[in-house]
């Protein structure tokens, strides 16, 4: 079946990075777009941002773009997410979600499990 | 970037009860609106994609509308897997796919 399979959970000091995977499975990943979205507890979705993984085009938010690094593996059908110069706030579940249409739908269907980041000292 | 709003914030309602939930966003994003639900310690589940077009899968109570700044959801008769919550999504420009608010819907 198609899925994402997101990397475990991880703790953080301040002012470190963080790398979370995110492995497809069961569909084209080349033919996809992976967007990364985090949620921090009781908050609202909050986009970061996303590849269109044939291309390697990225997008990221503004409030991200200094910081994060999207990238992606395609032999081993993986996507990565890396945020840098960590804060508490950055505190949260972040998922990776896909679509398959080279990102011309946007239709994410496809959810990771999520991967909890803690920034703590 | 552009915004999207959502209203209500939050609604009760009753099992068989038909449901409307509104989005909105600051500038035309033709249909480039999508639909999730979301349950308490879960990734997001897409309902809606494009406006109006109802993901594989998906009940056919659900339903959405709209185009340019104004969309709606629809949940024509409200079961009780149905309490969540909902959150719109703009794709229709970078460098941001904004997500509303969100809308609670629980038990009355």
């Amino acid at each position: 079946q198609m899925q994402l399979v997101q990397s475990g959970p991880e703790v953080k000091k301040p002012g470190t990075s963080v790398k979370v995977s995110c492995k497809a499975s069961g569909f084209t990943f080349t033919s996809s777009a992976v967007q990364w979205v985090r949620q921090a507890r009781g908050q609202r979705l909050e986009w970061i941002g996303w590849i269109v993984v044939g291309s390697g085009n990225t997008n990221y938010a503004q409030k991200f773009q200094e910081r994060v690094t999207i990238t992606r593996d395609m032999s081993t059908s993986t996507a990565y997410m890396e945020l840098s110069s960590l804060r508490s706030e950055d505190t949260a579940v972040y998922y990776c979600a896909a679509e398959r249409s080279d990102g011309g739908v946007r239709a994410f269907d496809i959810w990771g499990q999520g991967t909890m980041v803690t920034v703590s000292s | 970037d552009i915004q999207m709003t959502q209203s209500p914030s939050s609604l009760s309602a009753s099992v068989g009860d038909r449901v409307t939930i509104t989005c909105r966003a600051s500038q035309s994003i033709s249909s480039y609106l999508n639909w999730y639900q979301q349950k308490p310690g879960k990734a997001p589940k897409l309902l809606i994609y494009a406006a109006s077009s109802l993901q594989s899968g998906v009940p056919s109570r659900f339903s959405g509308s709209g185009s340019g700044t104004d969309f709606t959801l629809t949940i024509s008769s409200l079961q009780p897997e149905d309490f969540a919550t909902y959150y719109c999504q703009q794709s229709y420009s970078t460098p941001g796919f904004t997500f509303g608010p969100g809308t609670k819907v629980d038990i009355k």
